[in-house]
């Protein structure tokens, strides 16, 4: 499984879009991105997923690299109840989830 | 039930007994997954179910660790002879298939003192 690279820690402002980067130089051409987000003290939430075109739904977009290193969850118009730790992973072949989240990044929205 | 449910929330044993940990996964939802969670850290993931096939038990920690899934439905993961750095929360996520969205539980936040 490849392994994924995020910065610790950001923050934005309230109104602004969150741009969260992640690295996965190593992913293979059948592994896919996922996202999930960790609100203080809850299970972690789904966001959104790709395999090598951009996406969008009502949460975000996901950017993919055309070389898929690397890509940007981008949360539109950030509130202050997106603040939480966004992970980044990268699945195995197929989308199997059975792989260990990093630390993730710790999106701090500010009024 | 809506959602996938842990049982229980909270649980404190004592070093060296036995703990058996609840998922109740979201019906009709093939895959099933095992995550550890420690203080400040990411998830790191246990053992995966998928449908009858034989469980995925790569990240395992140790022999004490195992888990099963009975009827492809609810899951229990036990962990033999706790010791302390089994502290963490137990988080059990479920998907309709492998590569779709997971549905994580609240967790069990297992205290070994």
């Amino acid at each position: 499984d490849a392994k994924t690279t995020q910065p610790t820690s950001m923050d934005c402002a309230e109104g602004r879009a969150a741009n969260l980067p992640c690295n996965h130089s190593t992913i293979s051409g059948n592994e896919y991105v996922y996202w999930y987000r960790q609100i203080h003290s809850q299970g972690p939430q789904y966001i959104i997923h790709g395999l090598k075109n951009n996406e969008t739904n009502e949460m975000a977009s996901l950017i993919i690299t055309e070389d898929r290193k690397s890509s940007t969850l981008i949360l539109p118009h950030a509130t202050l109840r997106d603040t939480a730790v966004y992970y980044c992973i990268v699945t195995g072949s197929g989308g199997y989830q059975k792989v260990t989240f990093g630390t993730g990044t710790k999106l701090q929205v500010i009024p | 039930g809506a959602g996938v449910s842990q049982s229980p929330s909270n649980k404190v044993t004592e070093k060296g007994k036995d703990v058996e940990l609840r998922c109740d996964p979201i019906s009709g939802h093939t895959a099933l997954y095992w995550y550890r969670q420690s203080l400040g850290q990411g998830l790191e993931f246990l053992i995966y179910f998928q449908g009858n096939s034989a469980p995925d038990k790569s990240g395992l920690p140790s022999d004490r660790f195992s888990a099963e899934r009975t009827g492809g439905s609810v899951s229990t993961l036990t962990i033999q002879r706790t010791q302390q750095e089994d502290s963490a929360v137990y988080l059990c996520a479920s998907s309709l298939v492998p590569n779709t969205e997971a549905f994580f539980g609240q967790g069990t936040r297992l205290t070994v003192v």
